[in-house]
């Protein structure tokens, strides 16, 4: 059974930072590229970030870049977000997201969130 | 542009056929995942590459596209079909549609 569970997620100031973790089991950990999404309070999911299977590749969306960093540890089966110089508009639940495009069948595994909350 | 578009909400009697849509510059050469979201609950993928379903979910949910244009359809809809669809491709880089709100009353 894929698991995924988030981590990290709290009350933060502005321009603090907050580092959240995904711990993953129930498949090989390092075959996949893994993904975070969020989703402020009433609002649409908004894709974060990725990283490649071997963590030698990272894309970001423009309005976190420069200030998250994501990253992965393949011997824990962790991947982690750093989220520096947070925003109000960082507000959300934040999700990982694991996604398989097989042959003939398709998984997209997602974690149960964790609220982070940027405020004064 | 890397935008995604979907109407905002729509509505559905029980039983009777609903689409969503999705349009986006980035659909010229991507393909489009769906997924279902209730309140206080995670994402459920739907569909995948514009079409496909993942084992598990009920043939009522079916997949189109026309050009840049790619359409969810919920033929026979239940109640429990109600909650926030959104729809989703990627570059490099992901991105989701605003979402639509489906009421099934």
């Amino acid at each position: 059974q894929v698991h995924l569970v988030e981590s990290g997620g709290g009350v933060v100031q502005p321009g603090r930072s907050l580092r959240l973790s995904c711990g993953a089991s129930g498949f090989t950990f390092s075959y996949y590229g893994m993904h975070w999404v969020r989703q402020a309070p009433g609002k649409g999911l908004e894709w974060v970030a990725v990283v490649s299977f071997d963590g030698s590749k990272k894309f970001y969306a423009d309005s976190v870049k420069g200030r998250f960093i994501i990253s992965r540890d393949n011997s824990k089966n962790t991947v982690s977000l750093q989220m520096n110089n947070l925003r109000p508009d960082d507000t959300a639940v934040y999700y990982c997201r694991l996604a398989v495009i097989l042959t003939d069948n398709a998984y997209d595994i997602w974690g149960q969130g964790t609220k982070v909350t940027v405020s004064s | 542009s890397s935008e995604l578009t979907q109407p905002s909400s729509v509505s559905v009697s029980p039983g009777q056929t609903v689409t969503i849509t999705c349009s986006g510059d980035i659909l010229t050469k991507k393909l489009v995942w769906w997924f279902q979201q209730k309140p206080g609950q995670a994402p459920i993928l739907l569909l995948y590459k514009d079409t496909e379903r993942p084992s598990g979910i009920p043939l009522r949910f079916s997949g189109s596209r026309s050009g840049t244009t790619v359409t969810l359809t919920i033929s026979g809809a239940q109640i429990d079909d109600e909650a926030d669809y959104y729809c989703y491709s990627a570059t490099d880089k992901g991105v989701f549609g605003g979402g639509t709100k489906v009421t099934v009353l």
